[in-house]
């Protein structure tokens, strides 16, 4: 069965760094969502990808994060420098096409700064 | 802005019994709402799918429905069951909004 991939499950890293997160969706699926998911709360659209454009990145705090999708399949969402306030569940999402097509999660990337 | 709320926020409920979850969402012109399980530590999986031109959607023991017009949503699940214990999460497509979930425990 067809999944999303993500890597690293999980990630340790200290305040100031910097750190990358990797995500493989669902092959012919043109749409690529990232989100951020704190504890307790629903998940957060940080930037939507159509094929390798960006559609919308309005949540994305520009100044610190960025995201790329170069050849429109896999993507990477890459935070620097980390900070404290950036602890969550990095999610990652696909469709066939965008808001029309049934949303596939990957199982997502435990981001902790220290 | 689209506002996409879930009530109640945790639901206990002994094992056999029906539910009901609610989500509400605010601006009516969506493409699409899709109800998603979460389980502790991990992704989302999706549950049921339905289109803006849609009225409900059925898989197994679950029925979703759609009222656009009132900005609602419920997800029913029939005859509960302790694997059925994990968050539920309701998602608005247009731009991609989620309410912050009912957390549903079934005791044995």
């Amino acid at each position: 069965e067809a999944e999303v991939a993500q890597s690293p499950r999980y990630k340790i890293t200290e305040k100031s760094q910097a750190v990358a997160f990797w995500c493989d969706p669902i092959s012919g699926h043109a749409t690529l969502y990232w989100y951020r998911q704190i504890l307790g709360q629903g998940p957060e659209l940080l930037v939507q990808f159509q094929d390798e454009s960006v559609v919308d990145d309005s949540q994305l705090p520009k100044d610190r994060f960025s995201a790329e999708r170069l050849k429109g399949v896999d993507s990477t969402l890459k935070i620097q420098p980390a900070e404290l306030g950036d602890s969550a569940m990095y999610l990652c999402a696909s469709s066939l096409a965008t808001g029309a097509g049934e949303a596939f999660f990957g199982q997502g990337t435990r981001l902790t700064v220290v | 802005k689209q506002e996409v709320t879930q009530i109640p926020a945790a639901l206990s409920v002994p094992e056999g019994e029906n539910l009901v979850l609610n989500c509400s969402f605010t601006d009516s012109a969506i493409y699409n709402l899709q109800w998603f399980r979460q389980d502790p530590g991990k992704g989302l999986t999706s549950l049921l799918l339905i289109q803006s031109s849609q009225r409900e959607q059925t898989s197994g023991r679950l029925n979703a429905s759609l009222d656009k017009s009132s900005g609602r949503s419920t997800l029913y699940i029939a005859a509960s069951q302790p694997g059925d214990s994990a968050t539920y999460l309701c998602a608005v497509a247009g731009k991609s909004t989620f309410g912050d979930g009912t957390t549903l425990t079934v005791k044995p």
